[in-house]
């Protein structure tokens, strides 16, 4: 299994444009998360979806756009990049709870976005 | 609005040397607690801590969790250079599970030779 995998590693952005992060999963996870990462402030969850065509927003969604088509892929739109969203973007994945119970967080490699 | 706070923010002992990190808590609908390890990379994880008193252990590493006074301690004895890293604790909570965590800012741990 390859687990969580993100693409790009790295990307750098004018002011205005916009992308997709891109991440995928092979190990039949039900739920996945994308959170950001800045220096002092822990990761922040950003949009998060419990199943293919379920998507619900974190902490942290402006500026931010997801969609869940099928369960491997969870791509994270940017629609107006801002010097603001300069920071490390980590995807994640879990299976779901059976009966209440709680499992752990994959994580992808992260991609570092820099907008200048 | 779920909260976790970590102490201490950072952290520099010896090799050999016993550390431990502390994090707490304000969530609504509390699940569990996850400790993560992070190195310059995606965090890894640590343990998952779900019912109060009862340790986690793994190698050099435990974990234990107090829900009714809502924190948890993170132990690792013998400290060695590799254990160098961001210790991050993380909450799962809300009705239902899901991947809904709140994350603390860490604690940056370096050990010296």
């Amino acid at each position: 299994n390859a687990g969580v995998t993100q693409t790009p590693k790295f990307q750098v952005l004018k002011t205005g444009q916009s992308m997709t992060l891109q991440c995928a999963q092979d190990m039949n996870h039900e739920y996945m998360s994308w959170y950001r990462q800045d220096p002092g402030m822990g990761l922040r969850l950003i949009h998060y979806s419990v199943g293919a065509g379920i998507t619900d927003q974190g902490e942290v969604p402006n500026g931010y756009n997801v969609s869940r088509s099928t369960t491997e892929d969870f791509p994270l739109r940017l629609l107006s990049a801002a010097p603001s969203q300069t920071s490390v973007y980590f995807c994640a994945s879990s299976y779901s709870g059976q009966l209440g119970s709680s499992y752990e967080q994959y994580f992808g490699p992260g991609t570092r976005l820099t907008v200048t | 609005e779920d909260k976790v706070v970590q102490s201490p923010l950072s952290l520099v002992v010896h090799e050999g040397d016993t550390v431990t990190l502390n994090c707490s808590y304000e969530v609504t609908n509390f699940r569990s607690l996850l400790w993560y390890k992070q190195e310059k990379k995606a965090p890894t994880f640590l343990f998952m801590l779900t019912s109060s008193g009862i340790e986690k252990k793994s190698g050099r590493l435990s974990s234990i969790l107090d829900k009714k006074e809502l924190f948890s301690i993170l132990n690792i004895t013998a400290t060695q250079t590799g254990d160098s890293a961001v210790y991050l604790c993380a909450v799962e909570a809300g009705e239902t599970s899901g991947s809904r965590l709140t994350f603390g800012e860490g604690t940056q741990l370096t050990v010296n030779p």
